[in-house]
């Protein structure tokens, strides 16, 4: 089946430096990807639209120069916290869309932690 | 009113018990149904995709549309511990790709010995 990896799964940065989240389907082309933010025990946040050569779409209330979306080729889109603080501390997952199918297939998600 | 409804939970089921899961929207516009199951701390892995009304079976699930109640479910026969998890439904209106899904809260199953 579709595999999406997501890389790191786990770091810790300290206040005021910046983060790279990469996501990559693995077997199949993804023109779009989904970048979402979800908190304990609650539901995903879609955080951003990220499709493959063009400009990303942000959901209402999510910084665009803040979260730093680059979707540079249809198997790689990039989640870039930048100036990270405590409150960007969560748990960020992307997910691709395989085209043909209209199936969305979820990466194993990155715990960010901002000492 | 949120457009996609889900009890959160949590439920508790003794092993081999039939789980009746389950998500009502608004929207009637929404076609395509999907149901992922989460772990703890881990992203979430599609069960079952199904498209319009009807039921689609793959080994213990069973996903059911009724687009007519705007009700959708997933039924996991003879549970077993590792079907603890957060179960989300997840719906979208069109197809052909790089649509938006909307999701439910999640639902939180423990299934227990």
């Amino acid at each position: 089946g579709a595999v999406v990896s997501q890389h790191p799964s786990r770091v810790i940065c300290k206040s005021g430096t910046s983060v790279k989240i990469e996501c990559r389907s693995l077997d199949f082309q993804a023109t779009t990807m989904f970048w979402y933010r979800q908190f304990p025990k609650q539901s995903l946040m879609l955080m951003a639209t990220s499709n493959e050569g063009s400009k990303a779409t942000y959901e209402q209330g999510v910084e665009k120069d803040k979260f730093l979306i680059n979707h540079a080729s249809l198997t790689l889109s990039t989640l870039t916290v930048t100036s990270a603080h405590p409150e960007d501390s969560s748990f960020y997952i992307c997910s691709a869309d395989r085209y043909s199918g209209n199936t969305i297939y979820f990466g194993e998600g990155s715990w960010l932690t901002v000492v | 009113q949120k457009e996609v409804e889900q009890d959160p939970g949590p439920l508790s089921v003794p092993e081999g018990a039939i789980v009746s899961l389950n998500c009502t929207y608004s929207n009637s516009a929404f076609q395509y149904f999907m149901w992922y199951r989460q772990y703890s701390r881990k992203g979430p892995e599609l069960l079952m995709y199904t498209y319009s009304s009807g039921n689609k079976e793959d080994g213990r699930f069973t996903a059911q549309v009724d687009k007519s109640s705007k009700y959708i479910s997933l039924f996991i026969r003879d549970s077993q511990p590792s079907d603890s998890a957060t179960y989300l439904c997840a719906m979208t209106s069109r197809g052909g790709g790089g649509n938006k899904l909307t999701f439910g809260t999640g639902t939180q199953l423990k299934v227990e010995l």
